[in-house]
């Protein structure tokens, strides 16, 4: 298995634009999880998924940010409108009950 | 509630010298407890992890932790550290009944040669 897959890497955006991160769980897992990681932070769950149903969004920040998980293989993460503030690197991990798997995570600026 | 605390920002240690990372956790149940790591630009990579049983749990590339109980601790350990084993470390408990977790703020380790 390739691992859980994120793309893109990195993206730059201009604020007020929308922005939709996506990711690839691995086969086979299901839960699936949204984190941020930022200096001042560390890392926070933002959102967390099983069975493609969201169990757990205290996380998210604010209305601006919407998860979705049509189905077990892929899910997204928008920001709509984006802030400078939301300049973070934000991972998703899948599990299939006893450990995360982390993908290499997007790196995510707006300017 | 839930949380962790690793208690170094940073740790700079020789080459070949002995490591211990400090974790404490607060959780009112048996926890599930993991060590990662994180290089620059990457993800997270599972060292190792306690859920029961014997309380000195082996991981990957020769790290160790040992679960106690009574001082609510999960510190890593490493007889002789390797310049390669530079990176972010990062301490977590699992929610139990969920597959939630919690992490520590991490400890930056830094190897001189």
């Amino acid at each position: 298995d390739a691992g859980v897959i994120q793309s893109p890497r990195h993206e730059v955006t201009e604020m007020g634009q929308e922005v939709t991160l996506r990711c690839k769980p691995i086969s086979g897992h299901n839960s699936l999880f949204w984190y941020r990681q930022t200096m001042m932070r560390g890392l926070e769950l933002l959102i967390y998924f099983n069975n493609n149903v969201p169990i757990d969004d205290s996380g998210m920040p604010e209305d601006r940010f919407s998860a979705k998980m049509p189905n077990a293989s892929f899910s997204t993460l928008k920001i709509q409108p984006s802030e400078p503030r939301d300049s973070a690197v934000y991972f998703c991990a899948s599990s299939a009950g006893t450990e995360a798997f982390f993908g290499q995570g997007t790196r995510l600026t707006v300017v | 509630a839930q949380s962790v605390t690793q208690p170094d920002i940073h740790i700079t240690v020789s080459e070949g010298a002995s490591l211990e990372l400090r974790c404490n956790y607060s959780y009112g149940a048996t926890p599930y407890l993991f060590w990662y790591v994180q290089s620059p630009g990457q993800g997270l990579q599972l060292l190792l992890k306690y859920f029961s049983g014997d309380t000195l749990v082996q991981g990957i590339k020769g790290f160790e932790a040992e679960f106690k109980r009574s001082q609510s601790s999960f510190n890593l350990r490493k007889p002789s550290v390797h310049w390669s084993d530079a990176a972010e470390y990062f301490c977590a408990v699992g929610v139990r009944n969920t597959d939630k977790l919690i992490f520590g703020t991490g400890t930056r380790l830094q190897v001189f040669p």
